[in-house]
């Protein structure tokens, strides 16, 4: 089991630019996450999905697309990269667990910088 | 979702108990308490969750006030290696699953 699995591990964009980050999951988890992580902060969600072909807004959608043809894949695409998109990516999944809660694996995350 | 109040740092001696509090006066009555870490810039690891009662498991112990408007993870003896920053997060179940993570306690073990 390789859980979740984020690549690429760095990145170095310019300014307008795009890209997508890969993530995958092999525990057959209907839920998906991206979040990312500015320096020093906590980490704030940007899309998430609930099964295959359906997704939703986070915290901070803007600037990025998100889509869910499998269960296993949920990649996340940057248009037009911008400064402010630079931080670290950490994408997760997760699945109901007993009493209701819901624990989420998150894989190692992708360092991004646009200059 | 509750909003949640943590310390911005802690020490604590290796070996010892380290009791990491966490504020969260405006929880409702469906939603749980979860506690998660992050060592060194990896992706967060799952430490333990609860709603009312407390609860244990291999890595730490979580207690709830009995008004749950505050909790305590207890890590029983530390060690280097949970030198991290922890998260102490309220959410609902089944509103998608979505986290919403602060900036949690900065927790120093010190040899």
């Amino acid at each position: 089991n390789a859980g979740v699995t984020q690549t690429p591990k760095f990145r170095i964009l310019k300014i307008g630019q795009s890209m997508t980050l890969q993530c995958t999951q092999d525990m057959n988890h209907n839920y998906m996450y991206w979040y990312r992580q500015d320096p020093g902060m906590g980490l704030k969600l940007i899309y998430y999905s609930v099964g295959a072909g359906i997704t939703d807004k986070g915290e901070v959608p803007n600037g990025y697309n998100v889509s869910r043809s499998t269960t296993e894949d949920f990649p996340l695409r940057l248009e037009l990269a911008a400064p402010s998109q630079t931080s670290v990516y950490f994408c997760a999944s997760s699945t109901t667990d007993r009493g209701g809660g819901y624990e989420q694996y998150f894989g190692p995350g992708t360092r991004l910088t646009v200059t | 979702d509750a909003k949640t109040t943590q310390p911005t740092s802690m020490d604590c001696a290796e070996g010892r108990a380290a009791n990491l509090p966490c504020n969260h006066s405006t929880i409702s009555g469906n939603e749980y308490v979860y506690w998660y870490r992050q060592i060194h810039s990896q992706g967060p690891q799952y430490i333990i969750h609860g709603l009312k009662n407390n609860e244990t498991n291999e890595m730490a112990s979580l207690i709830i006030t009995e008004d749950r408007k505050s909790s305590t993870l207890i890590l029983p003896h530390a060690t280097l290696r949970d030198t991290a920053v922890y998260y102490c997060i309220v959410r609902v179940a089944g509103t998608g699953n979505q986290f919403y993570f602060g900036t949690g306690t900065s927790l120093t073990v010190i040899p």
